[in-house]
Parts: structure tokens; sequence; C-alpha cells
């Protein structure tokens, strides 16, 4: 089956940058998603990127895809203490019924020290 | 830009009763709409595809009279958790995709934290 596989933890200096991996298993998969959420809140789409990109940037946030390796990565410049928060990794997968469906990885928690 | 709005935000009940929860998409029609469960510490589980006007589809190893789920509009699904005890406490979050402009992004719901005692 899908298996998207993150680090569960990442800490960082404020104003340094972030770098969060995913790695995923469904070759098939034609967007990769990067959500953000905050303690007790339900999710917030960052960006996504389709599979057939390499890179997507969006202000602070890059996206890079390595479609050979499955792997995701998503950098955020100048971090922040409002950056605080879990971030997942998330594909499509053609299932559940046929309609696409979310499959996401465990999620990282992003800390930040002062 | 889109909204989904979920009530309730936090509800507690005792073990047995019944739970309804609302996933309503304010300001874009969503013929689809997703079902999750989040455990405490883990990712989200989708549970079920909601399909508007005709039976939900469920994820493997999802009681679907356990988890009734009824989409009876194009803004409007709704998860009732029956007969709850207290494994089924936990984070839901619903999600839904706008039917006009599919651009590929989910929309999310804030999410309805339920304990059962």
């Amino acid at each position: 089956g899908e298996d998207v596989e993150q680090s569960l933890f990442l800490s960082v200096r404020e104003g340094d940058s972030s770098v969060i991996n995913c790695t995923y298993t469904d070759s098939s998969s034609t967007y990769l998603y990067w959500y953000k959420q905050e303690p007790g809140a339900g999710l917030q789409l960052l960006t996504y990127i389709f599979s057939n990109m390499d890179m997507k940037q969006d202000q602070r946030l890059t996206v890079l895809l390595n479609k050979k390796d499955k792997h995701l990565s998503l950098r955020i410049a100048d971090t922040q203490t409002g950056d605080s928060a879990i971030y997942f990794c998330a594909e499509t997968f053609a299932g559940g019924g046929g309609a696409d469906g979310l499959t996401f990885g465990k999620g990282t928690h992003l800390i930040i020290q002062p | 830009g889109a909204v989904v709005s979920q009530h309730p935000s936090r509800v507690i009940c005792k073990s047995g009763t019944s739970v309804k929860i609302e996933c309503r998409s304010l300001d874009f029609q969503a013929t689809t709409m997703f079902w999750y469960r989040q455990f405490p510490k883990q990712s989200l589980m989708l549970m079920a595809t909601s399909n508007e006007g005709s039976k939900a589809t469920y994820e493997q190893g999802v009681e679907k009279d356990k988890f009734l789920i009824n989409h009876a509009s194009l803004t409007l699904s709704t998860l009732t958790v029956t007969s709850a005890h207290p494994e089924d406490s936990s984070f839901y979050i619903c999600s839904a995709r706008n039917r006009v402009r599919n651009t590929g992004e989910l929309f999310f719901g804030e999410g309805s934290r339920l304990t059962v005692l």
C-alpha cells in the first residue's frame, strides 16, 4: 500500500532555514502537498506541487521534488516562531472508491529555538 | 479563500450515546468531502469519502455502521458516531474539494474533538 514517511521532529534556530523531508512510495502520485497544523487546529494547505514539476517557490517556501527518488522537501526560509507547528506531507492516491483521497505522513514537529 | 466549517469544535458525551459532527463548505460547492480521524501524536487517517447524493465509501477497517456519513447537499456532510465508546475519542477532521475550481486543493475544517466518557 501507499506509504509516506517523515521525521517526527525538527529543531531550528529562529532566523535559520528549516528543511522538512518526506519520502513516498506511490509512483503514480499526481499531486504532493504540504499542510501545516497548529495546536488544536485543523489543517492549512501551505503549498502543493504537480508530479511533473521539480521545484515550486512561494515567498518563504520552496518545495523540491525528486521524482526518481520519491523524495519531497519543504524549505522555510528565515524561520519564525509563528512557523512552529506540525507539517504534514501528503500525496494523492487512486483509492477510497475512486476519489482522490490523501495519504498523509505522520507529520514533522517543527520546533523553533529562540 | 474557500472555507470549511465544522461543528461542534468540541463535544463531550457519555458512553453509549451518538454524536453528530457537521462539515459545511461555506462559499463553494463540494461534491466530495473526506472524513479523517487523528489519534494523539499520530497522522491523519482517512476514514471515508463522502459523495453528494450517494453512499459514502469507507476505508478498510472503518465500520460503516459505527460511523454513519450522510452527504445530503453540495455543502453539507455529516458524520455520526453511533453508540460512542471511549476508544472513539479522537480528533475528527473533514475536508472538501471545490467542484468548480478543482485545483487539487483540499480545504480542511478546523476539526472536532470528541471525548467519550
